[in-house]
């Protein structure tokens, strides 16, 4: 069984830097894409980062790009975020999700259950 | 503001067919697959309809997907207590080079 599970949340003053965990167990880890997507407060889903865990290849949205660094530990299944500089903007729950690929697209199939970021003074 | 347009809620009466749109452009929905991803408020989304039309194992066939264009639908027949949730679309976008979703609908069942 998959299981994705997001460390690392807490209270931050704003300008202040956080790192999030995500332990993965329960599929072949170095295979597959993995992501951080976050929801503020009564708001939507926002994709922030993916990478690529077989290659190493990043990808950002504009709102946390040279801010945020998402990185990966294949001996330990962990999916990292290293955010700085943080503003009361990036409140908000954190999940890791994992994508799979298929002929037909992609897509998250399986999500942690979040951890939650307050920035605020 | 949401890269995708979803209606900010749906609503009906048990046993309903209910459908919930998904409006995008030709950088994300009109050349890539459309996802829908269920959520209960205070835990995690769950994928529900991938690659425009199909269903995770477990996933019961009252809800169905389609995709048109640059837009698409999640169809939910059948209305039951339990389908209150927030729905949300996913795509990928090709000049954005990331994915993008739609704000969510929230689903009432009167």
């Amino acid at each position: 069984e998959v299981q994705l599970v997001e460390s690392g949340g807490g209270l931050v003053q704003p300008g202040g830097s956080l790192r999030l965990s995500c332990a993965a167990s329960g599929f072949t880890f170095r295979t597959y894409a993995m992501s951080w997507v976050r929801q503020a407060p009564g708001k939507g889903l926002e994709w922030v980062s993916g990478i690529s865990v077989s290659d190493g290849s990043t990808y950002y949205a504009d709102s946390v790009k040279g801010r945020f660094t998402i990185s990966t530990d294949n001996s330990k299944n962990t999916l990292d975020l290293r955010m700085s500089s943080l503003t009361a903007e990036d409140t908000a729950v954190y999940y890791c999700a994992k994508e799979r690929y298929e002929s037909s697209g992609f897509y998250f199939d399986s999500w942690g259950q979040g951890t939650l970021v307050t920035v605020s003074s | 503001q949401s890269v995708l347009t979803q209606p900010p809620s749906a609503s009906g009466t048990p046993g309903q067919r209910v459908t919930i749109s998904c409006s995008g452009s030709n950088s994300n929905i009109g050349n890539n697959a459309v996802n829908w991803y269920r959520q209960v408020p205070g835990t995690a989304p769950k994928l529900l309809i991938y690659t425009n039309n199909q269903r995770p194992s477990g996933v019961p066939d009252r809800f169905s997907g389609s995709k048109s264009g640059t837009s698409a639908s999640l169809a939910v027949s059948g209305l039951q207590s339990e389908d209150e949730a927030d729905y949300h679309c996913a795509s990928w976008d090709d000049s954005l080079n990331n994915w993008v979703f739609g704000g969510g609908t929230k689903l009432t069942v009167l």
